[in-house]
């Protein structure tokens, strides 16, 4: 059974400072990894989307790598800013079937000191 | 593009009712669409897969009976919270995926909804 793990589960840095997010999931076997982010009582945004057979990708200030031979993603922060605060959320989809369901990461509370 | 909206955003109701939760996709065609339950401080845990003409695929321990979910149309599932009581109030978010012969975001790539916040008194 897949499991997806965030670590930290919250993090507080004052307003400039680089950081990252660390995911990591038990079952190697992935279609893909996205991370979200998720502002207090609304959906989801999707940031960044890796295909199994990518290592990185990059928009913005934000940049995603994947390594899947040992079950873990990044998600590094340049810059941060105040408008950075929310939850970060991984998820990883199965490999093989139609439906491509995602296995979401317990989070990381984001807290971006000004 | 990818834009996918629920209705209500808030819904307060009494225990014993049932409630409805619509899912859109704005701009284009879902064959596909996902059901998630959010609780405070968690993480979103997948209800059910809903396929635009055929029955949903639900996740072990989630009560089809309880959650129904109808998906008639390419553009819109819905999400029936039946006999609801106190303990299925919860944060209900839909995705829908965009299909592989679509131009734009990377087949698979699911794009999810504002959420739905339900209380039962």
């Amino acid at each position: 059974k897949q499991e997806v793990t965030q670590i930290p589960a919250a993090l507080s840095v004052p307003e400039g400072e680089n950081l990252v997010l660390n995911c990591s999931f038990t079952d190697s076997a992935i279609y893909n990894l996205q991370w979200f982010r998720q502002d207090p009582g609304k959906g989801l945004t999707s940031l960044l989307l890796i295909q199994s057979s990518q290592r990185e990708q990059t928009s913005g200030r934000l940049n995603a790598s994947l390594d899947k031979s040992s079950g873990r993603s990044t998600l590094y922060i340049a810059a941060s800013q105040p408008g950075d605060s929310a939850t970060y959320l991984c998820a990883v989809s199965k490999m093989g079937g139609a439906t491509n369901k995602l296995i979401f990461g317990t989070g990381t509370l984001l807290a971006v000191q000004p | 593009g990818a834009v996918v909206s629920q209705h209500p955003s808030r819904v307060i109701c009494k225990s014993g009712t049932s409630v409805k939760i619509e899912c859109r996709s704005l701009d284009f065609q879902a064959t596909t669409m996902f059901w998630y339950r959010q609780f405070p401080k968690q993480s979103l845990m997948l209800m059910a897969t809903s396929n635009e003409g055929s029955k949903a695929t639900y996740e072990q321990g989630v009560e089809k009976d309880k959650f129904l979910i109808n998906h008639a149309s390419l553009t819109l599932s819905t999400l029936t919270v039946t006999s609801a009581h106190p303990e299925d109030s919860s944060f209900y978010i839909c995705s829908a995926r965009v299909p592989s012969d679509n131009i734009g975001p990377p087949y698979n790539e699911q794009f999810f909804g504002p959420g739905t916040r339900l209380t039962v008194l």
